[in-house]
């Protein structure tokens, strides 16, 4: 299965670019890269998904470099609301199932 | 919007007991996923559905049992409980095996 590798914890200013590396070497040509965030127990919450193309939406920006071995989450203006455990997730596809394997994450924590 | 709910929130068992989770996916989805998440740990997989069958299997434990019925909703059974099953539970759907997982809030489980 492909893993991912992410920083154990980050810190950014409030109203800054928050920036979450990722390094999944080893993925394969159809697996896509799916970032989730954690605030404190809750349910992880989905923020962004991309296979190749680097993707927007109203909450991040998703940078997938060109050999697709790691990626960037990019919260353009941090809150503190942001503040959360970030997951980096390679959606494992074998013969029609799709597995979500959970790493360890970054804990951004987001300062004022 | 409706989303994914879990029942019970919390449950408090004793050693060797039994436990049942429920959890009802939002409304026309067909995929349900399950995972566990201790204390201080990454949510780990635990098992899959796809249209009422086992579509996945993951750290399952074999005192652990779930199902997917024809409303698919999905139960998860935990038999001879250990100290060590307390954690979050967590249960996920999605629309077809391919799309985004939306995830409950969970069920917290402690074993006494």
């Amino acid at each position: 299965d492909a893993k991912t590798t992410q920083p154990p914890s980050m810190d950014c200013a409030e109203g800054r670019a928050a920036n979450l590396p990722c390094n999944h070497s080893t993925i394969s040509g159809n697996e896509y890269v799916y970032w989730y965030r954690q605030i404190h127990s809750q349910g992880p919450q989905y923020i962004i998904h991309g296979l190749k193309n680097n993707e927007t939406n109203e909450m991040a920006s998703l940078i997938i470099t060109e050999d697709r071995k790691s990626s960037t989450l990019i919260l353009p203006h941090a809150t503190l609301r942001d503040t959360a455990v970030y997951y980096c997730i390679v959606r494992v596809d074998t013969s029609g199932t799709y597995k979500y394997i959970f790493g360890t994450g970054t804990r951004l924590k987001v300062l004022a | 919007a409706a989303g994914v709910i879990q029942s019970p929130r919390h449950l408090i068992k004793e050693k060797r007991e039994t436990a049942t989770l429920k959890c009802y996916p939002i409304p026309r989805h067909d995929t349900v996923y399950w995972y566990q998440q201790g204390p201080g740990q990454d949510p780990q997989f635990l098992i899959s559905f796809y249209e009422k069958m086992q579509s996945d299997k993951g750290s399952i434990p074999d005192r652990f049992s779930a199902q997917q019925f024809s409303d698919y909703h999905s139960e998860l059974n935990m038999s001879s409980l250990e100290l060590g099953d307390s954690a979050l539970y967590f249960c996920a759907s999605s629309l077809t095996r391919a799309n985004v997982l939306t995830f409950g809030a969970g069920s917290r489980l402690t074993v006494l």
